[in-house]
């Protein structure tokens, strides 16, 4: 079964302009990842934030993680149109991961 | 380095057929999991092995099996399809066998299910 929410579900922007999207999750986590999924094609790893960290960087993304909330966000700064895609955070307990449905992201030129 | 490959790309069945997925996974990792994903949905867990063992199950029915070789290739195996067995069947790898390791996807294997 799937646990969590994200949201929005769906997302539309500008070029330039960040994107924030986030995350909710309902279990005890060992780390909670984020991916990219490009027109139903296998999913790309952008970041992974293990339970004792609160913020991570990686190139234009920063993730945030708050365990008392059970929460996450993603944040896409300076977006592109390649940053057009869905988007999922996954709870990671045990080595298996959990998905939320996702949120749409459509950058226009 | 090669990443985590899956064939075949695309496969269409009659219902009540079985049918056999592979995956190999990225060059290093020896943990492969498979995750069913319907269109429209997130990803959902259906096993993972590890040393040749199934290892974590999710909530799918006994139609779905698998197996690992001692390549740490993996098959998925689906019997008596259902039309909503219909979805795209993805296959990630970690490695050594640590439960916190990022897992990389491979492109998946579209099904239709007629």
């Amino acid at each position: 079964s799937q646990q969590g929410e994200e949201d929005p579900q769906a997302l539309s922007i500008q070029e330039g302009e960040n994107a924030t999207m986030n995350c909710s999750y309902k279990t005890s986590i060992n780390n909670l990842q984020w991916y990219r999924q490009n027109s139903g094609r296998g999913l790309v790893h952008l970041i992974l934030i293990r339970s004792n960290e609160r913020e991570k960087h990686s190139g234009r993304l920063r993730v945030t993680l708050d365990t008392s909330k059970k929460s996450s966000s993603l944040l896409i700064t300076a977006s592109r149109a390649a940053d057009t895609a869905s988007y999922f955070c996954a709870e990671t307990s045990y080595g298996k991961l959990t998905f939320g449905q996702g949120t749409i992201l459509t950058v226009h030129p | 380095d090669a990443g985590v490959t899956q064939s075949p790309t695309h496969l269409i069945k009659t219902r009540g057929q079985q049918v056999t997925l592979r995956c190999s996974p990225k060059s290093g990792h020896d943990t492969v999991s498979w995750y069913q994903q319907a269109l429209g949905q997130g990803p959902q867990f259906i096993f993972q092995y590890y040393e040749e063992e199934e290892r974590q199950r999710g909530n799918f029915p006994d139609r779905f099996s698998g197996h690992q070789f001692p390549n740490y290739s993996s098959e998925l195996n689906v019997n008596a399809l259902l039309l909503g067995d219909s979805a795209l069947y993805l296959c990630a790898s970690s490695g050594e066998g640590r439960f916190t390791d990022t897992q990389y996807f491979g492109p998946g294997t579209r099904l239709t299910v007629l």
